[in-house]
């Protein structure tokens, strides 16, 4: 598939935990994006990792590429119960303009 | 404050009965993607106008058509809908000020399609 795969599928943890999603992916890649989307609702962009780059922060939001393993991960430090969402990374291949999204992760935090 | 916006929010339609999605941006941007969603799958795109370029993927149906009449505005059009068309239907924006640019993608709330 030329889909990203992520992992876990759900996650489901305590409100001030960290939580850590992995995605994988086959091709090549301009950039990684990271999205949340509450149940029943659209997208929201939450970061944007370029393939020369290893590492990024945004607030709570830290995420690294290593493009020799093909993978990246997303770490929420000190959930929040509003955190609750599914995550999906998105890739951005070199040829052609397009996002391709693995298939999420669904994570619950409890209060 | 600018936004992608979509409506309906929730369409329900009859089997084969053509039904037509609207989407509108106030962002300016030149790139307007519709995706469909099934229940807990990823979005898979449909088609997509860079400009007033259009650009079908290999694997969307005939069944979708879009038309997008001047930047603000895109619409997916379904000519038969199936009961395997009842997905939520994304229409997300970005600008790209090349076709190699890959930058965020801002997207609408969704229309969610139900087919009776």
């Amino acid at each position: 598939s030329q889909q990203g795969e992520e992992d876990p599928q759900a996650l489901s943890i305590q409100e001030g935990e960290n939580a850590t999603m992995n995605c994988s992916y086959k091709t090549s890649i301009n950039n990684l994006q990271w999205y949340r989307q509450n149940s029943g609702r659209g997208l929201v962009h939450l970061i944007l990792i370029r393939s020369n780059e290893r590492e990024k922060h945004s607030g709570r939001l830290r995420v690294t590429l290593d493009t020799s393993k093909k993978s990246s991960s997303l770490l929420i430090t000190a959930s929040r119960a509003a955190d609750t969402a599914s995550y999906f990374c998105a890739r951005r291949g070199t040829s052609y303009g397009k996002l391709t999204f693995g298939q999420g992760t669904i994570l619950t935090v409890h209060p | 404050d600018a936004m992608v916006i979509q409506n309906p929010r929730y369409q329900v339609t009859q089997f084969g009965k053509p039904v037509t999605l609207s989407c509108s941006q106030t962002l300016n941007h030149n790139v307007m993607y519709w995706y469909q969603q099934k229940s807990s799958q990823a979005p898979k795109l449909l088609f997509h106008y860079y400009d007033k370029d259009f650009n079908n993927e290999a694997d969307t149906p005939d069944n979708f058509q879009s038309r997008r009449p001047n930047t603000s505005f895109c619409f997916l059009d379904i000519r038969s809908p199936g009961l395997g068309d009842a997905a939520m239907y994304l229409c997300a924006t970005s600008s790209n000020s090349g076709r190699l640019q890959g930058n965020e993608q801002f997207f609408g709330p969704g229309t969610r399609l139900t087919v009776l």
